[in-house]
């Protein structure tokens, strides 16, 4: 399957600082890219779904202005946290999916990033 | 996207047969079952999905009933790596993929 890396794994702040996670697919073009959070115990939320070049859809009750997304090119996303709060802590994951001019491979499936440790102090 | 069942956990001794099953009762005709699973810290990994037929990977078979009510992963011979929460998912095969709770499954020795 395709790959799909996500940078920082890990990352501890200070409260009231931003947080930049990139999301990355390697080997594709993702014409598509959802972010979701993950508490402790509970499953994957979907936060935010965004399209190459265009602003992001966001699930309700996730704060866009809090979750900034960037999906500038078809293999980078960005989500930035900004000012960061203790609650903010959670683990975040990017997912890609392929459109049509990818590999058959990775066309309308979605592969996921290794996920970011986001805690803030 | 329709909304899944499952199981919330389930044990199975090392090299037997894990199946893991899920109904989704409500799934419309362009929807696909779609399996994932996550290894603790881990992000979710792709298993196998299906639209109506069965299906067969080098990972897990997909077992999908003939009224698409519900399906059953099947782990052939399950292995302590194959410790995790598993996901059953419907979405249209462009759409997102909305998590439930999934089944923790725990393979023992």
């Amino acid at each position: 399957g395709a790959v799909v890396s996500q940078h920082p794994s890990w990352v501890i702040c200070k409260s009231g600082t931003s947080v930049k996670i990139e999301c990355r697919s390697l080997d594709f073009q993702a014409t598509t890219m959802f972010w979701y959070r993950q508490f402790p115990k509970q499953s994957l939320m979907l936060m935010a779904t965004s399209n190459e070049g265009s602003k992001a859809t966001y699930e309700q009750g996730v704060e866009k202005d809090k979750f900034l997304i960037n999906h500038a090119s078809l293999t980078l996303s960005t989500l930035t946290v900004t000012s960061a709060h203790p609650e903010d802590s959670s683990f975040y994951i990017c997912s890609a999916r392929g459109g049509t001019s990818s590999p058959k491979s990775s066309y309308n499936e979605q592969f996921f990033g290794p996920g970011t440790r986001l805690t803030v102090l | 996207d329709a909304k899944t069942t499952q199981p919330p956990s389930m044990d199975c001794a090392e090299g037997r047969a894990a199946n893991l099953p899920c109904n989704h009762s409500t799934i419309s005709g362009n929807e696909y079952v779609y399996w994932y699973r996550q290894i603790h810290s881990q992000g979710p990994q792709y298993i196998i999905h299906g639209l109506k037929n069965n299906e067969t990977n080098e990972m897990a078979s997909l077992i999908i009933t003939e009224d698409r009510k519900s399906s059953t992963l099947i782990l052939p011979h399950a292995t302590l790596r194959d410790t995790a929460v598993y996901y059953c998912i419907v979405r249209p095969n462009a759409g997102k993929s909305t998590f439930g709770d999934g089944t923790t499954l725990t393979v023992k020795p």
